[in-house]
């Protein structure tokens, strides 16, 4: 199975501010890969997928990028209804895997 | 507007069974593949089993292969879980979620794009 290693776990940011969040597959995963927003008691909420295309509907705050191994979801000018969790998965293959989270938190 | 709307969970004792049920409307759910993500109590999201259109394609977790069973019927635009075997280790929020993407996306880029609001599941006794 591909492993999905996200860093930060757990980040505190102000609002305005820019962050970056890191995945890392274990293996090549082309650009197959997605990137999701969930809030407690929540669906998760599909954000990027293919590594850098925005879902329809998501604003422009939102970029990711990266092939391969390596991937970044990079969140601009925080604003309070972005503090959330992230996770990326991977779909190059199956079974489908999931990064731990990274915990976006007010500082 | 797409929706899915999952049912069926509720609290089940160990060793017990549940079919959770996923309508769906707003789209072509016969050109949608699918599939069941789970999320146990304060923790990540666990990817559970696959359907393609036809039926003819379907995947496990190896967690739960064996003892759960996927399906769909077309003409009811529903998607099944069924559950059987069931332990503390399977209590979560269970999620369906479609395959697809903005129109004009390549389909091997298609991901899980729509997701219900998921029901819940607890094995308890």
């Amino acid at each position: 199975d591909i492993q999905m290693t996200q860093s930060p776990s757990s980040l505190s940011a102000s609002v305005g501010d820019r962050v970056t969040i890191t995945c890392r597959a274990s293996q090549g995963i082309s650009n197959f890969l997605a990137w999701f927003q969930q809030k407690p008691g929540k669906a998760p909420k599909s954000l990027i997928y293919a590594a850098s295309s925005l879902q329809s509907g998501v604003p422009s705050k939102f970029s990711g990028s990266g092939s391969g191994t390596d991937f970044t979801l990079t969140i601009s000018s925080l604003q309070p209804e972005d503090f959330a969790t992230y996770y990326c998965q991977q779909y190059y293959t199956y079974p489908l895997t999931f990064g731990q989270g990274t915990r976006l938190e007010i500082k | 507007e797409v929706q899915l709307v999952e049912s069926g969970g509720g609290l089940v004792q160990p060793g017990g069974s549940l079919r959770l049920s996923c309508v769906v409307s707003g789209f072509t759910f016969s050109s949608h593949e699918m599939n069941w993500v789970r999320q146990a109590p304060g923790k990540g999201l666990e990817w559970v089993s696959y359907i393609s259109t036809s039926s003819i394609t379907i995947y496990y977790a190896d967690s739960v292969k064996g003892r759960f069973t996927i399906s769909r019927d077309n003409a009811k635009n529903s998607l099944y879980l069924q559950m059987n075997s069931l332990s503390a280790e399977d209590t979560a929020v269970y999620y369906c979620a479609r395959r697809g993407a903005p129109a004009g996306t390549d389909y091997f880029y298609y991901y899980m794009d729509v997701w219900g609001k998921g029901t819940t599941v607890t094995v308890s006794s």
